[in-house]
């Protein structure tokens, strides 16, 4: 079966300090990846998604950046982070080829708590 | 311009008492629309995915219904354990891989 891990599951950092964020699928192979934010009391925001290695497009521009060095990794990273950065930060993926009816169920990792200070 | 609304924010229930959350779409070539259950300080975890109008799907307490427009989440009977955020999402053609949430309804069940 498949399972997707993400870490670490909190984090607090000062201004200006980088920061990594890693997530692993198993059990599958070419999945769609994707991080999202989610901010206290609102919604999943998409920052970013992969349909393949070294394939990242961005959907808000801001001081993160994502990777995908290997198949089923997916890394969050920033140089300098920003009081702004603080929240939850989840992991997903989805099968990259279409079901039949034409759409793919997100499963989601555990999440990472971000506070920035 | 595509959107996914929930409606409403927070709903408290007592225990047994039925309700239905709103989830409303404007969104052209819907090719899913999801349910998800999120527990505080957990990822989301999924529950339902309907494909067509009219389609129906249960679990449980849990019922959601989907039309051309909005789809709702029936409740039936609440346990306290039915306590947690609830959001919908949506996958359209012109989406590609991605896919549109939600604010979230926060469900609260009280014993």
């Amino acid at each position: 079966s498949q399972t997707i891990h993400q870490w670490p599951a909190t984090l607090v950092q000062p201004v200006g300090s980088p920061l990594s964020l890693e997530c692993t699928v198993e059990g599958t192979s070419n999945p769609n990846l994707y991080w999202y934010r989610q901010a206290a009391g609102r919604g999943l925001q998409l920052l970013f998604y992969s349909v393949g290695i070294g394939q990242i497009s961005s959907e808000v521009p801001q001081n993160l950046s994502a990777s995908r060095p290997q198949d089923r990794q997916f890394i969050l990273s920033s140089k300098k982070l920003l009081l702004s950065d603080s929240g939850f930060y989840l992991c997903a993926w989805s099968v990259l080829r279409q079901t039949l009816l034409g759409a793919n169920v997100l499963t989601f990792g555990a999440g990472s708590r971000l506070t920035v200070l | 311009e595509d959107q996914v609304t929930q409606s409403p924010e927070a709903l408290r229930l007592q225990e047994g008492e039925s309700s239905s959350l709103n989830c409303s779409y404007t969104v052209s070539g819907l090719r899913g629309l999801f349910w998800y259950r999120q527990d505080p300080g957990k990822g989301p975890e999924f529950l339902f995915t309907l494909y067509s109008a009219g389609e129906e799907k249960e679990k449980e307490r849990l019922k959601a219904t989907l039309t051309k427009k909005e789809s709702f989440l029936h409740i039936t009977a609440p346990k306290p354990e039915d306590s947690a955020t609830y959001l919908c999402a949506v996958q359209a053609r012109n989406y590609g891989q991605n896919f549109v949430f939600g604010p979230g309804t926060r469900l609260s069940v009280l014993p």
